[in-house]
């Protein structure tokens, strides 16, 4: 069975603090692992990971996949309040079913 | 990406009643799908919105309780059927757009079913 785990489950931090939130996972016919961020209802696209090694970055945010090692990481550098969320990170298969699997996210809390 | 857009964003509902979530996107778009996330939990598909052919229902979702309309490349709609609240969720439209498999989300509709 397809599966991916998120650790660590929830975080709290300064702001100014940076942070590492992980994600493994076990899946047949990989395709792509993606991040998202949600705040109130929607989640929010972030990256989406394909090749091993390479770093995907948006400003404080980056990320990147180890396809040998079946993991992956986001970096959120200079933590603010605004990054407060639950971050999510899914899998997507090869072939037939094009559905995401969902890890249980990571609620991350930015203090001031 | 698409404009994905859902009504209504918000629902208290009563107890074996049904409600009808619409989802609009702003460009055609092959693949559709919809979500639960239960309180505390991460996303669940539901299952994937077909133009012109029933829904794919993943294991534990059936079409009596969760009946999918597709009529065209931009529009679906789910009814959550003979509602417990067990059914309050936050259910959430989706759009695949691209050949890697990412997906883009509509805003939400939050249910309560009291």
């Amino acid at each position: 069975e397809d599966k991916v785990v998120q650790s660590p489950l929830s975080l709290v931090v300064h702001e100014g603090d940076t942070v590492t939130l992980n994600c493994s996972y076990e899946v047949t016919n990989f395709r792509s692992l993606l991040w998202y961020k949600q705040e109130k209802k929607a989640p929010t696209f972030l990256f989406m990971l394909t090749s091993s090694g390479i770093e995907k970055k948006s400003g404080r945010l980056s990320s990147i996949l180890d396809k040998k090692e079946l993991f992956s990481i986001l970096n959120i550098t200079a933590t603010q309040t605004g990054d407060s969320a639950i971050y999510l990170c899914a899998v997507s298969r090869m072939g037939g079913s094009e559905k995401l699997v969902f890890g249980k996210g990571t609620k991350l809390t930015v203090n001031p | 990406s698409a404009v994905i857009s859902q009504k209504p964003s918000r629902d208290i509902c009563q107890r074996g009643t049904s409600l009808t979530i619409q989802c609009q996107v702003d460009s055609q778009v092959t693949m559709m799908f919809w979500y639960r996330q239960q309180p505390g939990q991460s996303l669940t598909l539901i299952a994937t919105a077909n133009q012109g052919s029933e829904a794919t229902y993943e294991s534990g979702f059936v079409i009596d309780k969760f009946p999918i309309s597709r009529p065209n490349l931009t529009f679906s709609t789910l009814t959550v059927s003979n509602m417990s609240p067990e059914d309050s969720s936050i259910y959430l439209c989706s759009v695949d757009e691209g050949r890697l498999g990412e997906q883009y989300f509509g805003p939400g509709t939050r249910l309560t079913v009291t």
